[in-house]
């Protein structure tokens, strides 16, 4: 069964380093995520993708955070300089259409890339 | 507005028994609502998933009951068993808004014992 992938499994980076965290949505899909889970705390969405813009972002997303698909199978997320609270683990996710008022696709999502800021 | 509650945080079951986990939300525009179901090391899968146009739906030992007056949906585990032992989250999209974002409640830790 095709599955999304992510890469590394875990980051460990210093305070305001750059990171890249890089995912491989399932192939045939066309919409891509990105959510985040604080330990003890609820995933969060942070931004939608389609098309090759940005669709939805949510308030977290703020200019430290982009996104990119830099070819025809990479799904990235950068953040530009860490902080503290952007530990977390990182979940990619991927679906072959959006949401609908009639048909809403199930959006699959990787193992997660555990980042730790020190 | 944007909230999705969860009760409980954990839950401990006996295999065979029934587990139930409930969820709670304020937006009305929440109009489709999936149950997910994480194990160590993985991401979260669809376990099952409704619209607030029916009550109740049944997959295999998995119900999802919804009370649309009441805001609440539920996830019924019939027959739970060790292998059922998981995080479970429950989960919501406004998708007349055309959103695509999941809204997440904070997850249900089961064990089931044998």
């Amino acid at each position: 069964e095709p599955e999304v992938t992510q890469t590394p499994s875990h980051q460990v980076t210093q305070m305001g380093q750059e990171v890249i965290l890089r995912c491989v949505p399932i192939s045939n899909h066309l919409y891509f995520y990105w959510y985040r889970q604080i330990l003890g705390q609820k995933v969060e969405f942070l931004v939608s993708f389609y098309n090759n813009e940005i669709s939805e972002k949510s308030e977290i997303f703020d200019d430290q955070f982009s996104v990119e698909r830099p070819d025809g199978s990479n799904f990235t997320l950068k953040i530009r300089s860490t902080k503290l609270e952007d530990s977390a683990m990182y979940f990619c996710a991927s679906s072959v259409w959006a949401s609908g008022a009639l048909f809403t696709d199930t959006q699959y999502f990787g193992p997660g890339t555990r980042l730790t800021v020190l | 507005q944007q909230q999705v509650k969860q009760s409980p945080q954990s839950l401990i079951v006996q295999k065979g028994g029934i587990s139930i986990i409930n969820c709670a939300y304020e937006n009305t525009a929440f109009d489709y609502f999936p149950w997910y179901q994480q194990f160590p090391g993985k991401g979260p899968a669809l376990l099952i998933a409704i619209r607030p146009d029916v009550s109740e739906k049944k997959e295999g030992r998995f119900t999802i009951s919804f009370n649309k007056s009441a805001k609440q949906f539920s996830l019924h585990i019939m027959d739970s068993q060790p292998g059922d032992s998981a995080t479970y989250f429950c989960a919501a999209i406004p998708t007349q808004g055309g959103s695509e974002k999941l809204v997440f409640g904070k997850g249900t830790k089961l064990t089931v014992n044998p």
